[in-house]
């Protein structure tokens, strides 16, 4: 079954404007990880954000905040103020508390237009 | 901090050749290793994790003995891959984590290209 939904397989976004990429999860366990990661292309995956699934507050790491609704098993990536350098593939990621399992979605195409 | 240093980042050899990926993880000990293929436009293929001092756990449909792994301390995996294929062209990336729950931190991958 699929763990990680993304269902925007490419985003375009205004320069120096703020865009949010969607991402739900399916999870049976009660605690998990969940983590955006990006990948430009010259391939390297960069780590972004991490959110604990027990975390009372949205992560945020600068420009990059995550909007996390466990009711709904979402959690969405928000990009404020963005770059040209942004352009890049994202994946979001979940990974139960304990075990090595490591799910990615399939990734968001994003190219920020000058 | 959790810097991954994965090498050769590019190769380019003939079919036939066994080829060595070194997978190192520079600041901290990993007690897991994963090793993913990516093709162009998808998403990562998990390959195999690798436990220091253990066999690999290959996932289904994954060749054990075509892509030999070994882990043979906390910072260093290594993906052979024997005799390759055009086939076997593609983009493999390492990463490594501290913990369960934690993220994992990525080399900078190699593209492997078999003529």
């Amino acid at each position: 079954a699929q763990k990680i939904t993304q269902t925007q397989p490419g985003m375009f976004v205004q320069e120096k404007e703020a865009v949010t990429l969607d991402c739900t999860y399916d999870t049976s366990d009660p605690s998990y990880g969940l983590f955006w990661y990006k990948q430009p292309s010259s391939g390297e995956m960069i780590f972004l954000i991490y959110q604990g699934s027990y975390d009372q507050q949205n992560a945020t790491e600068g420009r990059y905040s995550l909007n996390f609704q466990k009711a709904r098993k979402s959690a969405n990536l928000v990009i404020s103020a963005s770059q040209l350098g942004d352009s890049a593939m994202y994946f979001c990621a979940m990974s139960p508390a304990t075990g090595n399992q490591f799910y990615f979605g399939t990734g968001t195409s994003l190219t920020v237009i000058p | 901090g959790a810097v991954v240093s994965q090498h050769p980042s590019r190769v380019i050899c003939k079919s036939g050749t066994s080829v060595k990926i070194e997978c190192r993880s520079l600041d901290f000990q990993a007690t897991t290793m994963f090793w993913y293929r990516q093709f162009p436009k998808q998403s990562l293929m998990l390959m195999a994790t690798s436990n220091e001092g253990s066999k690999a756990t290959y996932e289904q449909g994954v060749e054990k003995d075509k892509f030999l792994i070994n882990h043979a301390s906390l910072t260093l995996s290594t993906l052979t891959v024997t005799s390759a294929h055009p086939e076997d062209s593609s983009f493999y990336i390492c990463s490594a984590r501290i913990l369960d729950n934690q993220p994992q931190h990525f080399g900078d991958g190699t593209r492997l290209s078999i003529l």
